[in-house]
């Protein structure tokens, strides 16, 4: 398996506190994603990293902000939570190069309450 | 990147060959198939690729038409556990931005 990490997994928090979520990985690769995973919907991406320091938005980023200040790590923050952020967040990580495939964590479960 | 359009559910018995569709008929030339699973709660699984030619692995086959328009992900001996969604995306090698996945196809394979 692929050395990618979430942290936490499971995270219950109140209603307009920060939390952030950690992805950590270990393979060295050039591109990694945060996505969301609601009920009834597939995977939406909400940001992504192409380098150190270049992040970009996906089709749900309000409400997110992300930092990549190393290789290895990508955090996601939601500066003050909502209910409607409750779901299941993944990350993945991809090396970008020809024929290449993307890997993804175990997911992080979000409650906001 | 082009677009892909896979049936929303399909059922399969156990034991048997699952053939699940994936159209993709604005694909280009540099453009590869590629094909995931989401099992239930998990995160998504990476199955096999292919750009031209057949591919096989152990877990799957994948077949693209000779004008790329389609292909078909096959699963040889469906097992209970092989129960999942199932992503088809279409990707250029320099294009590893905005990997954004579809609906999929939900997958339920039956005794």
């Amino acid at each position: 398996d692929a050395g990618i990490t979430q942290s936490p997994r499971h995270k219950v928090t109140e209603t307009g506190t920060p939390v952030t979520l950690r992805c950590h990985q270990t393979e060295n690769h050039r591109y990694m994603y945060w996505y969301r995973q609601d009920p009834g919907h597939g995977l939406r991406l909400i940001h992504y990293s192409y380098g150190v320091k270049d992040t970009d938005k996906g089709e749900v980023s309000d409400g997110y902000s992300v930092s990549r200040s190393k290789t290895e790590d990508f955090l996601l923050t939601l500066e003050s939570a909502t209910s409607s952020q409750t779901s299941v967040y993944f990350c993945a990580i991809s090396d970008g190069g020809g024929g290449t495939e993307a890997f993804f964590g175990q997911g992080t479960r979000l409650t906001v309450v | 990147d082009a677009k892909t359009t896979q049936p929303p559910s399909m059922d399969c018995a156990e034991g048997r060959a699952a053939n699940l569709p994936c159209n993709h008929s604005t694909i280009s030339g540099n453009e590869y198939v590629y094909w995931y699973r989401q099992i239930h709660s998990q995160g998504p699984q990476y199955i096999i690729h292919g750009l031209k030619n057949n591919e096989t692995n152990e877990m799957a086959s994948l077949i693209i038409t000779e004008d790329r328009k389609s292909s078909t992900l096959i699963l040889p001996h469906a097992t209970l556990r092989d129960t999942a969604v199932y992503y088809c995306i279409v990707r250029a090698h320099d294009s590893w931005g905005k990997l954004q996945f579809g609906a999929g196809t939900q997958v339920v394979v039956t005794p």
